[in-house]
């Protein structure tokens, strides 16, 4: 079963426009990672971020951690089309097992 | 330094049979996961090989097994296949380390379908 639920299920914007994805999850965690897939292929890891820390950058991605309110949010800043794709949020707690959301299905078009 | 590489790509069987899929870490990579994808119930954990032991399982049946090699390579099975079986199997390798164990890298998956 999976962890907790990511929001928007999808998001269509423009290309140059920010997009901001929402993750839930529910029980205690050791880090929260997000992933990037494409076309039903492998995912791809963009960042991780550790229960103690609130926000942490890599490029144009931007994320924030709230432990007391069991979520977190994904902003990619000047989206491309090269960002299509969907993302998904991974928490591990004390064992190396991931447990993704439901994703968010990213569309940038042109 | 190569990703982790999984084989094959695709796959066809039929109900009833049993298949084995193959995943190569990345090179110095000891941890190796498992986890099926289906537009049902999403990406699920099935298990995590370290140093040829399994370390930890998800909820799946006793069909879903695995092992790993000495060298970290990973097998894992799947006997007496079911339609719902049909997915993408994603693997990923994991540097074991102190600071970040758990980042995970993973393959391309392998394509099942069972028909």
């Amino acid at each position: 079963s999976q962890q907790g639920e990511e929001d928007p299920q999808a998001l269509s914007i423009q290309e140059g426009e920010n997009a901001t994805m929402n993750c839930s999850y529910k029980t205690s965690i050791n880090n929260l990672q997000w992933y990037r897939q494409n076309s039903g292929r492998g995912l791809v890891h963009l960042i991780l971020i550790r229960s103690n820390e609130r926000e942490k950058h890599s490029g144009r991605l931007r994320v924030t951690l709230d432990t007391s309110k069991k979520s977190s949010s994904l902003l990619i800043t000047a989206s491309r089309a090269a960002d299509t794709a969907s993302y998904f949020c991974a928490t591990s707690g004390t064992a190396s097992k991931l447990t993704f959301g439901t994703g968010t299905r990213l569309q940038v078009t042109l | 330094k190569a990703g982790v590489t999984q084989t094959p790509r695709y796959l066809i069987k039929t109900r009833g049979q049993q298949v084995t899929l193959s995943c190569s870490p990345i090179s110095g990579h000891r941890s190796v996961s498992w986890y099926q994808q289906t537009p049902g119930q999403g990406l699920q954990f099935l298990f995590e090989y370290f140093s040829e032991t399994q370390r930890n399982k998800g909820n799946f049946p006793g069909r879903f097994s695995g092992r790993q090699f000495s060298n970290s390579r990973s097998e894992m099975n799947v006997s007496t296949l079911e339609l719902g079986d049909s997915a993408l199997y994603l693997c990923a390798s994991s540097l074991v380390r102190t600071a970040d164990p758990y980042e995970q890298y993973f393959g391309p998956g392998t394509r099942l379908t069972v028909t």
